[in-house]
């Protein structure tokens, strides 16, 4: 069965500091991954996504992250924080490839790390 | 294009009742699937439907269904709410393969008293 695993619940940060949000993940094929944030009472934005290829990946609003097969991990980073980017951010893992047929439309969720931002 | 909507935004019921929550995916897209969130829990998925047919299913009880109508727009039902029903649900859409990327919509709160 497919896990991630957010260690870190709540992480603070200066604006203008850097940041990385940590992501592990478990899956027995390729896996596809995802990173989401979430805004208070809204839905879920697509930052970015690894699906094969080169392992370093840019998305939007200057995030990227990098995959990292031998460590299991697809963390997250920025490398100048604003304060618009506290919100709650959940990395997610998908199945790649038909799996039998039954993971198609299934992500499964980290437990979320919550972003504050002090001016 | 237009987002992922769903209906109500916001609805409050009592145990034992039923609700209905529907979900209209981006335009071209034929897959929709249903997450819960929850505090203690997180996201968890619930199910995902492709073409009117359930496609895959999560690990919640026979309380929670769900169907797809032709235009790919899919509704949700929980019946005999219980309190630990009360979360947001969120609906995603994508087009259809694995691969693709799933756009979420901005969920319907739901609280049962």
């Amino acid at each position: 069965a497919q896990s991630v695993t957010q260690p870190d619940i709540h992480i603070t940060v200066s604006e203008g500091a850097s940041l990385e949000l940590r992501c592990n993940y478990s899956y027995g094929a390729t896996p596809y991954l995802f990173w989401y944030v979430q805004s208070p009472g809204q839905g879920l934005q697509l930052l970015l996504k690894y699906f094969s290829g080169d392992t370093l990946v840019q998305g939007i609003k200057g995030f990227e992250a990098e995959f990292k097969r031998s460590q299991s991990s697809f963390n997250l980073r920025k490398p100048s924080v604003h304060w618009s980017d506290a919100a709650e951010y959940f990395c997610a893992v998908g199945a790649q490839g038909n799996a039998g047929g039954t993971s198609y439309g299934k992500l499964t969720f980290g437990q979320g790390t919550i972003l504050t931002v002090h001016p | 294009k237009a987002g992922v909507t769903q209906t109500p935004r916001y609805l409050i019921k009592t145990r034992g009742q039923q609700v209905t929550l529907s979900c209209s995916p981006i335009s071209g897209h034929r897959s929709v699937s249903w997450y819960q969130q929850t505090p203690g829990q997180g996201l968890q998925f619930l199910f995902e439907y492709f073409s009117e047919t359930q496609r895959n299913k999560g690990n919640f009880p026979g309380r929670f269904s769900g169907r797809q109508f032709s235009n790919s727009r899919s509704e949700m039902n929980v019946s005999t709410l219980e309190l630990g029903d009360s979360a947001l649900y969120l609906c995603a859409s994508k087009m259809s393969g694995g691969t693709d990327t799933q756009y979420f919509g901005p969920g319907t709160r739901l609280t049962v008293l």
